[in-house]
């Protein structure tokens, strides 16, 4: 099974400051990735995914991640956060027709 | 708009009880899956099925099992509930019949067993 790691359990920030969050994964040959947000008490939700082409995908709400594949990384990016994006955020890696999920990381964003 | 719906939101069951969990997606997909939810651990697979009367064990299907008679509900049975199942219970679709795709979740079932 493929293994992802995200290399942080919390981050915490304040407004306008920029975000990155690690992502790597397990070699598994060509790989589907994804980028989900869970804000307090919604549902998962995809912010982007990548499947080919340009490494440098964009996403909902001024998210992006860039996949570097000699690094098995996909890290998300935002350069100026808001309030609104504290939230639990995953990244996903795919295996045949399943996903397997990192542990999450809580962004904490402090007005 | 894609739709995965719960039953329920939150269920508190005692130790031994047998639990059912159902998830109806109304997108005509043939794939649905069940995750648990923990913190620090994200979310792990527990079961899939890619049709009606087809399932197929995920990462951790120990203590559960799956029914799927329709393609748009898929059930998730605990046969008998026990503490360490207290967890949040998602149900997600994606939606191509082929290869991977993003996966559409419902709300979530938040299961405390007592």
């Amino acid at each position: 099974a493929q293994s992802v790691s995200q290399h942080n359990h919390h981050v915490i920030l304040s407004e306008a400051a920029s975000l990155e969050l690690g992502c790597n994964y397990s070699y598994g040959g060509t790989v589907n990735l994804f980028w989900y947000v869970q804000y307090p008490g919604q549902h998962l939700q995809l912010l982007l995914k990548y499947f080919s082409g340009d490494p440098l995908v964009k996403g909902i709400k001024g998210f992006e991640a860039e996949f570097i594949k000699s690094k098995f990384s996909f890290n998300l990016r935002k350069p100026s956060v808001q309030w609104s994006d504290t939230a639990e955020y995953f990244c996903a890696v795919n295996e045949d027709y399943k996903l397997s999920f990192g542990a999450g990381t809580t962004v904490t964003v402090r007005a | 708009d894609v739709k995965v719906t719960q039953s329920s939101r939150y269920l508190v069951k005692r130790t031994g009880e047998k639990v059912f969990l159902e998830c109806v997606q109304d997108m005509d997909h043939e794939n649905m899956f069940w995750y648990r939810q923990d913190p620090g651990l994200g979310l792990r697979l527990i079961y899939f099925s890619y049709d009606v009367k087809m399932k197929e064990k995920g990462d951790i299907p120990e203590g559960y099992s799956v029914s799927r008679e329709k393609k748009e509900r898929f059930s998730l049975i605990l046969e008998s509930a026990s503490t360490n199942q207290t967890s949040m219970y998602l149900c997600a679709s994606p939606p191509g019949g082929e290869g991977p795709d993003e996966q559409y979740f419902g709300p979530g079932t938040r299961l405390t067993v007592t």
